[in-house]
């Protein structure tokens, strides 16, 4: 079975300092990985995604997200946090030959003060 | 190009009535999925439908059922409605089976009294 954790309900950050996001998972084989935001009142956007290759994604909105495969661990960073980065953040996983199902974590609440 | 668009945006039912969601895939996308997402968690997978069958389904009652049309776009329907059935549903596409993102509506939300 493929399991996500993020363990912080909420990160809160000043803007332009950096932000980090944090992600675990587990899955049987190969990792699928990805970020998704969520609006009030919306759907989720997809922000980037890790499938195989480099380990430092680059995705959406200057969000990058670095792959480690020791620690079971997807981080989402950002170098410089904007107050309309406030959202909910979720990480999910997928395993490689399971089918499209994502699994995904609780989301972290990230606050952006000016 | 539209995104995906789903239907209605809000639904009030009671328990044990039944009710059907709607989902038009983004353009050119081939398959669906549905997920429930509770207030305050994460999205839950439902099912995944391709080719007009259902080919994965995750840890939901038989209650829970749903369709694709020729033109991709799908229903989810579910039948006896409970209080905890309260809910976001989302629908997402994407194409194919492989590793593309999937694409999520803004879901519709569904409140059981």
């Amino acid at each position: 079975a493929q399991s996500v954790a993020q363990p912080e309900d909420q990160v809160n950050v000043a803007e332009g300092n950096p932000l980090t996001v944090k992600c675990t998972y587990s899955v049987s084989g190969n990792p699928y990985l990805f970020w998704y935001v969520q609006y009030p009142n919306r759907g989720l956007q997809f922000l980037l995604k890790y499938i195989t290759g480099d380990n430092l994604v680059k995705g959406s909105y200057g969000f990058e997200a670095e792959f480690n495969k020791s620690q079971t661990s997807f981080h989402l960073k950002k170098p410089s946090a904007l107050v309309s980065d406030s959202a909910l953040y979720f990480c999910a996983v997928r395993e490689g030959n399971a089918g499209n199902m994502l699994t995904f974590g609780g989301g972290t609440r990230l606050m952006v003060k000016p | 190009d539209a995104g995906v668009t789903q239907s209605p945006t809000h639904l009030i039912k009671t328990r044990g009535q039944q009710v059907t969601l709607r989902c038009s895939p983004k353009s050119g996308h081939d398959t669906v999925s549905w997920y429930q997402q509770a207030l305050g968690q994460g999205p839950q997978f439902i099912f995944q439908y391709y080719e007009e069958e259902e080919r994965q389904r995750g840890n939901f009652p038989d209650r829970f059922s749903g369709h694709q049309f020729p033109n991709y776009s799908s229903e989810l329907n579910v039948n006896a409605l409970l209080l905890g059935d309260s809910a976001l549903y989302l629908c997402a596409s994407s194409l194919g089976q492989g590793g593309q993102p999937q694409h999520f509506g803004d879901g519709t939300r569904l409140s059981i009294l």
